[in-house]
Parts: structure tokens; C-alpha cells; sequence
């Protein structure tokens, strides 16, 4: 069965510490896609990065970095200098392989608390 | 940019009433989904449809119906609500072709006295 895990509920640092969060995931396919998405107090869900099966480097975007490694099924995101606007909730989701239907699978989310 | 927009932020009703949650996406998008958010729970797939008059079942589909009429519109129905469908819905659609994201609404936080 398809499942993604996050097992960091809530994490809280302080401003201008670095943080990861952690997703773990399961899948049988061989071809598939990763997603994080942030979800601000506002509610809506924005997408940060989507990520492809085959393509294991390391992306930086900014303060943002992901590591995806598929030897052990995690795709982790990293906030360098962490800042109060970071604050939300961090999704991770796996996509199926059933490329006409687009259905994402989540994770719980982690709730990241940056305090000044 | 993607705009999906829901009929309302914030919905109050009773048990037992027919409750209609709206969702209209305005980039021409195929796909449209409807999930539920609880706290512990994350996001799970209530119905999803691809096509207009076209449905599926997502992995909670009790309690719940849908409609998709016309390409931009899709909405949730609540036959008959109950306490236990107190809940964050967010709407979501995206593009056909495989493995895309999905754009979200902004949510309506539906609470059921």
C-alpha cells in the first residue's frame, strides 16, 4: 500500500535556526512523484516542489532545500535561517500511479512553530 | 495564477440539513478533488472527478455526494449533516496528464451543531 509518514508532529525553533522536516514514504511503483506543500495560518495549501522517481539531486531554492533519497524512502525538507513567516504546516504527499487521475496521497503534516 | 475559490470560509449548520459546498477553479482544469482535514488526520480524498459529470470515490466517500455540471464547477454535498462531518474541506483541482500538482482553495471550515 501507497502511505507517506511524518512522524514530527510539531516542531518549534527559534529564528534563524535551521530545521528539517522529515517524510517518509511507500510506494510499489518504480515511477512516481514526491510533493511538499505549506499550508499558512490562511489555510491554503501552496505548493513548494514536486519531485520525480528518477531524479535523486538535491534541490536548493533559496532559504529551501530538499534531499531525496530513494535507498530509504525519504524525502526530507530543510529551512535554512528559519523565519517567523515559516511558520505553518508542512504537508508531504506521494502521487499514484495512475497518471489520469492525479490523486495525492498526504502525509499528517508537521506544524513548524518559528518563534523571534 | 491559479485561482480556486470556495463559496465560503466559514458554514454553520445544523444536524440533519443538506449542506452544499461550492468549489469554481478558473484555469480550465480537468481534474477537481474534494478533501477533508482533521487535526492527526492530514488530508484524506473524499471524491475526486476528472471530467464534468464524471465521479470517484476517494477513501471517505459516506456521508458525502458530488456534482460536477459544468468544466469549472464542483460541489460537495452533505445529504444530511452530522457532528461527525465537522471538519476543514478544501477544494483542489489540477491539469490532466499525470503527476501534477494541485492547486488548493482557501477552505471552509464547516461546523455542525
Amino acid at each position: 500500500a501507497q502511505k507517506v509518514t511524518q512522524a514530527q508532529t510539531e516542531i518549534s525553533v527559534v529564528e534563524k535556526e535551521d530545521v528539517t522536516l522529515d517524510c517518509v514514504y511507500e510506494t510499489r511503483d518504480t515511477t512516481y512523484y514526491l510533493f511538499w506543500y505549506k499550508q499558512p495560518p490562511s489555510g491554503e495549501l501552496v505548493f513548494l516542489i514536486r519531485r520525480n522517481s528518477f531524479d535523486e539531486q538535491n534541490e536548493i531554492s533559496g532559504r529551501y532545500s530538499w534531499n531525496f533519497q530513494k535507498s530509504t524512502s525519504s524525502f526530507n525538507f530543510t529551512i535554512t535561517a528559519s523565519q517567523v513567516v515559516d511558520s505553518a504546516v508542512y504537508f508531504c504527499a506521494l502521487s499514484e500511479a495512475d497518471r489520469n487521475t492525479d490523486k495525492l496521497i498526504f502525509g499528517t503534516g508537521t506544524r513548524l512553530q518559528v518563534f523571534p | 495564477d491559479v485561482k480556486v475559490t470556495q463559496s465560503s470560509r466559514y458554514l454553520v449548520k445544523r444536524t440533519g440539513e443538506k449542506v452544499f459546498l461550492e468549489c469554481v477553479q478558473d484555469m480550465d482544469h480537468e481534474n477537481m478533488f474534494w478533501y477533508r482535514q482533521d487535526p492527526g488526520l492530514g488530508l484524506r480524498l473524499i471524491y475526486f472527478s476528472y471530467d464534468v459529470k464524471m465521479k470517484e470515490k476517494g477513501d471517505i466517500p459516506e456521508g458525502y455526494s458530488v456534482s460536477r455540471e459544468k468544466k469549472e464547477r464542483f460541489s460537495l454535498i452533505l445529504e444530511s449533516a452530522s457532528t461527525n462531518q465537522t471538519s476543514m474541506y478544501l477544494c483542489a483541482s489540477s491539469a490532466a496528464g499525470g503527476w501534477v500538482e494541485q492547486y488548493f482553495g482557501p477552505g471552509t471550515r464547516l461546523t455542525v451543531t
